[in-house]
């Protein structure tokens, strides 16, 4: 069973607009969730992240919201540029544990120039 | 720094093969692990460790080996290969779990 969820694979969006990536999570046991970027034939690297503690967390165009109740994350960008063309992986684990992480499937984000 | 280095790029393996993926980082972090990424399944913990001398087991640890005698390296050990380990394999290694610094991979097939 998915604990980590990113229901949409792919999206696309233009230029200087806003992509706004989803991501729901099943275990109330997560307490800290962050967001990779991954370019092809490269690994993964770490964008973001958000501690339960908070309801958002900003780097410069990158915005991380975490609503608990819904057990819903979102990772907004603002503006969106074509450097952002990616495979977006939202991560969760429990902070009492061994830090492990959880990942989802991953959302290609694509944005048009 | 190098940070993360991981070799080979490209293998092909036989079934019933057995073969060491290399790992090796140089920012002197304690945590190291080693991820699975196959279509459609995210990104999938194989083992971890801690520090020098101490492993765990993470997710989807059957088939695999690891052990960690210094810092700098966590090699992953296949001990008999099977077409379900083909997969591209990152290796990461941080000062926690969480932000970790992945490799570029190694695209395994084995047939």
């Amino acid at each position: 069973d998915q604990q980590v969820k990113q229901n949409s694979p792919s999206l696309s969006v233009q230029e200087g607009r806003i992509s706004i990536l989803n991501c729901d999570y099943t275990n109330s046991m997560f307490d800290y969730f962050l967001w990779y970027k991954k370019y092809p034939a490269e690994g993964p690297t770490f964008l973001i992240s958000i501690s339960s503690i908070k309801d958002k967390n900003e780097d410069g165009r990158f915005t991380v919201f975490l609503n608990k109740s819904a057990k819903h994350l979102s990772l907004h960008i603002v503006p969106s540029q074509p450097g952002d063309s990616a495979v977006y992986f939202c991560a969760a684990s429990a902070q009492g544990g061994s830090e492990k992480l959880v990942f989802g499937k991953g959302m290609k984000l694509t944005v048009n120039p | 720094n190098a940070g993360v280095t991981q070799t080979p790029k490209f293998q092909v393996l036989k079934t019933g093969q057995s073969m060491t993926l290399q790992c090796a980082q140089d920012m002197n972090h304690e945590y190291m692990s080693w991820y699975r990424q196959d279509p459609g399944m995210g990104l999938r913990l194989i083992h971890y460790s801690v520090g020098a001398g101490i492993t765990d087991q993470g997710e989807v640890p059957n088939g695999y080996n690891v052990s960690r005698s210094t810092t700098e390296d966590f090699p992953l050990r296949l001990l008999s290969a099977a077409p379900s380990q083909t997969s591209v394999y990152f290796c990461a290694s941080g000062d926690s779990g969480y932000e970790q610094y992945f490799g570029p991979g190694t695209r395994l097939t084995v047939t």
